[in-house]
């Protein structure tokens, strides 16, 4: 079963604009990270954020961490054509072991 | 590129057929974990090993197995197949054995069709 949820299940925007994705958890985790797929190909991993951390950015992206809603957001800045993919959250806890449990997805739309 | 390998990139075979989907891990990653990613379940955890052992378990059918060799190259054996278990399977490596702090590295997938 899914840990988590996020929202929204697709979006669609302009090259240019920001994107912003939510992501929810059911579970105490250890870490969350992100995860990019385009077209049915490999997992990319975007970034990890700590239980511990609140916010983290890399490049154009920026991670939040709300743990006492269980909730996280991925903002991407500036979007590209190139941005267009699906946009997964994963979260691992300690009574999970290694594994990493996945929500649904957010498909990404940026035209240009 | 990750830097975890698989093959084959595409599988097509008949219902109670057995296959058998091959990943090398990262150089120095010592944990392997498997995963399968089809349209009604998502991406589903099956199992994990760590330098040969089973180290935990997920989703995972009675009819698959999995195994880790001692060059840490993983197997995974799907068998008595059923047009359900068409998916995507991927094999993510990580360097240490809980993987909790750490990043799984994925693999580019093998996409199973099941006719």
């Amino acid at each position: 079963s899914q840990q988590g949820e996020e929202d929204p299940q697709a979006l669609s925007i302009q090259e240019g604009e920001n994107a912003t994705m939510n992501c929810s958890y059911k579970t105490s985790i250890n870490n969350l990270q992100w995860y990019r797929q385009n077209s049915g190909r490999g997992l990319v991993h975007l970034i990890l954020i700590r239980s511990n951390e609140r916010e983290k950015h890399s490049g154009r992206l920026r991670v939040t961490l709300d743990t006492s809603k269980k909730s996280s957001s991925l903002l991407i800045t500036a979007s590209r054509a190139a941005d267009t993919a699906s946009y997964f959250c994963a979260t691992a806890s300690y009574n999970q072991g290694g594994k990493l449990i996945f929500g649904q997805g957010t498909e990404l739309s940026v035209k240009p | 590129d990750s830097g975890v390998t698989q093959t084959p990139k595409h599988l097509i075979t008949a219902t109670g057929q057995r296959v058998t989907l091959r990943c090398s891990p990262r150089s120095g990653d010592l944990s392997v974990y498997w995963y399968q990613q089809s349209l009604d379940q998502g991406l589903q955890f099956l199992i994990q090993y760590y330098n040969g052992e089973e180290r935990a378990k997920g989703n995972i059918l009675e009819r698959f197995s999995a195994q880790q060799f001692p060059d840490l190259h993983s197997e995974l054996n799907l068998s008595s197949l059923e047009l359900g278990d068409s998916a995507l399977y991927f094999c993510a490596s990580s360097s240490g054995l809980a993987g909790l702090q750490e990043t799984q590295y994925f693999g580019p997938g093998t996409r199973l069709l099941v006719l």
